[in-house]
């Protein structure tokens, strides 16, 4: 069955825009977690979307935002970027509950300039 | 304030050694807990993972030991193979549904 799918693969925007990512999980699969991984550091969670629900939220500023349409996939949405905002975005996916066996996409590379 | 601490940055392992990947934790509310193994230019991968009513779960050459008194897990790899060589991620959490909080990875290198 194919895997969580994001995109795109990689992005440059400037500082100010804002941005959309999206991520197609395993079909099946209802809960959806957003993670951002920058250099060193491990991931830090965003949010988890269950049955198009905000179930869980990490500490980002509201300038980081998503949704989950009825058929799971999800998107993620970043306003008035900023250049710390550079990072790999990766998205995971899993049967139900957020931390059982979760399956992650190849991220999203951004680049803020 | 890190919860989840993978002090070691890189280890380097002779192929057919065993590799032991250490992570400790500070939140004596965590109760479950993974590793995820990531190569370059993918997302990472479920290995294995452990909840805190068993003290060692194997699977394969994986073997994951939790020592809760210590506050410490560590992955072991027996033997370890060049494919093994990758970055190690440990994670944890207080429950299911509660968010994995992620340590900062341990790069695996397997010398040949």
């Amino acid at each position: 069955k194919a895997g969580v799918t994001q995109t795109p693969r990689y992005l440059i925007k400037t500082r100010g825009q804002q941005v959309t990512l999206s991520c197609s999980p395993i079909s099946g699969h209802r809960s959806v977690s957003w993670y951002q991984q920058t250099p060193g550091q491990g991931l830090q969670f965003l949010f988890e979307y269950f049955s198009e629900t905000q179930r869980n939220k990490g500490n980002f500023p509201g300038r980081f935002s998503g949704r989950q349409f009825s058929n799971s996939r999800s998107e993620m949405n970043v306003s008035t970027l900023e250049l710390g905002d550079s990072a790999l975005y990766l998205c995971a996916s899993s049967l139900d509950t957020m931390n059982t066996e979760a399956f992650f996409g190849q991220g999203t590379r951004l680049t803020v300039v | 304030d890190q919860q989840v601490k993978q002090n070691s940055p890189s280890l380097s392992v002779q192929e057919g050694r065993i590799s032991i990947l250490n992570c400790d934790y500070t939140n004596s509310m965590f109760d479950y807990f993974l590793w995820y193994k990531k190569y370059p230019a993918e997302g990472p991968t479920f290995l294995i993972s452990i909840s805190s009513i068993k003290d060692k779960n194997e699977d394969g050459r994986f073997t994951v030991f939790l020592n809760k008194s210590a506050k410490h897990l560590s992955l072991h790899i027996v033997p370890s193979q060049p494919g093994d060589s990758a970055v190690y991620f440990c994670a944890a959490s207080a429950g299911s549904n509660y968010q994995l909080i992620w340590g900062a990875g341990t790069k695996l290198i397997i010398k040949p």
